[in-house]
């Protein structure tokens, strides 16, 4: 299930079920979407990314679904392994200002 | 694939002296580098925006004169963390652009900077 800790939201999954993690966006003109992984300790690796012309981009395992009416963006994990257990974080990047606003984050465990 | 280099990975420091992170770009030329603070729990804040050259772009409530950063090559960016109080006490991390594409954005491995 889903729940609220202090500062992060926590998902936490069965290994081989599906994840989805989402996150609302603030700024209806960001035009370039990514999300990032991060785990305990290192800076944040690069998933997937998605551009504002599409709605939808397949990975590894990994897809991005962006709905634009209600500025969402959701990543799908299939068959969560512990090797995903981390932070996600998705960011959004409002056109040629080249600078990333990170979303708040949620921590995902996966329970072998 | 591209790759920065942050370093170091940790330091401990007195209260008052100051600490310099670096961040390199190893396999290509970095424009634009993006200095983040995280703290714990939390998602990272961007603090400032340094194009080589040229002076950084401060973030909102973010010190120039505290947080120094120089950027003066296309593969080297480096934060000073001036007069260092326990509060600066922060996980800091790097990114370096080439621009909007599967590179755009590689991020450093981090610096945990413990102030005591």
């Amino acid at each position: 299930g889903e729940s609220v800790g202090l500062h992060l939201p926590t998902l936490s999954v069965q290994e081989g079920d599906n994840s989805i993690i989402n996150c609302a966006y603030s700024n209806s003109a960001s035009d370039y979407f990514i999300w990032y992984k991060q785990e305990s300790g290192k800076g944040p690796q690069f998933i997937i990314d998605i551009r504002s012309n599409m709605d939808k981009r397949q990975g590894q395992r990994v897809t991005v679904l962006l709905n634009k009416t209600v500025k969402h963006l959701s990543l799908q994990i299939a068959a969560t392994q512990p090797g995903d257990s981390a932070v996600y974080f998705c960011a959004e990047n409002l056109g040629s200002q080249g600078n990333l606003i990170f979303g708040k984050g949620t921590k995902l465990s996966v329970k072998p | 694939g591209a790759v920065v280099s942050q370093h170091p990975s940790r330091v401990i420091c007195k209260s008052g002296t100051s600490v310099k992170i670096e961040c390199r770009s190893l396999d290509f030329q970095a424009t634009t580098m993006f200095w983040y603070r995280q703290f714990p729990k939390q998602s990272l804040m961007l603090m400032a925006t340094s194009n080589e050259g040229s002076k950084a772009t401060y973030e909102q409530g973010v010190e120039k004169d505290k947080f120094l950063i120089n950027h003066a090559s296309l593969t080297l960016s480096t934060l000073t963390v001036t007069s260092a109080h326990p509060e600066d006490s922060s996980f800091y991390i790097c990114s370096a652009s080439q621009g909007q594409n599967i590179y755009g954005y590689t991020f450093g491995s981090g610096t945990r900077l413990t102030v005591v």
